[in-house]
């Protein structure tokens, strides 16, 4: 056990709906990250945030959005969805930002019909 | 544009020791080379994390030579449980941040 928590573990919806997918970090870490994992994409880095700043920013969708809040949890909200964006979508967590190793998450699985 | 370059995949049997190299041209001066592992449907798991020249764990080690531009995990007598895909990942730190890129990573298949 990573000790990051996602939920929720699976999630079926709608073309055209909005989602929220939800990450608790473990106890004491600042940053957290937002991974994409799809079959012919590979894992592909969405977001950072630090401290509930955002930290560093990757291949995220202008119709995908994330927080941090004040107790460090955070939230990728995902709208408009489209067939493509179905996916795993990974939470990791690291103490701070310089390098350090990351823990994951066991993912939410996200499939859009 | 990747940064790192490994091997699409690789086979080995039980009890072999396998090396995966990565490749990491551009790597800058205050990069660390850290390598994941990665079960289907799991997130990835921290295997282990260098600079330079040799790094143990109780899992692998981690050979990097001088100039630093390639990294080699070597993993002791594998079992059928070590097929998954590893990951080496080199911190990109454009700007003064850093991100965390993983490339395609290497698919390891262990048979018994």
């Amino acid at each position: 056990d990573s000790g990051v928590t996602q939920t929720p573990k699976h999630l079926i919806t709608a073309t055209g709906q909005r989602v929220t997918l939800r990450c608790s970090p473990r106890s004491g870490d600042l940053s957290v990250y937002w991974y994409q994992q799809s079959l012919d994409q590979g894992l592909q880095f969405l977001i950072q945030y630090y401290n509930g700043e955002e930290r560093a920013k990757g291949n995220i969708l202008e119709r995908f959005s994330a927080q941090q809040f004040p107790d460090l949890h955070s939230e990728l909200n995902l709208s408009s969805l489209e067939l493509g964006d179905s996916a795993l979508y990974f939470c990791a967590s690291s103490p701070g930002t310089d390098q350090e190793k990351l823990f994951f998450g066991s993912g939410t699985q996200l499939s859009v019909l | 544009l990747a940064k790192t370059t490994q091997p699409i995949s690789m086979d080995s049997y039980e009890g072999q020791e396998v090396n995966i190299t990565c490749s990491h041209n551009n790597i800058a001066t205050n990069d660390y080379i850290t390598w994941y592992q990665q079960f289907p449907s799991q997130g990835p798991r921290f295997i282990i994390q260098g600079y330079k020249t040799k790094v143990t764990n109780e899992v692998a080690s981690l050979f990097i030579p001088a100039d630093r531009k390639s990294s080699t995990l070597s993993l002791p007598r594998v079992s059928l449980s070590d097929t998954a895909v590893y990951y080496c990942l080199v911190g990109d730190p454009p700007s003064g941040t850093y991100k965390y890129i993983f490339g395609t990573g290497t698919r390891l298949k262990v048979l018994a």
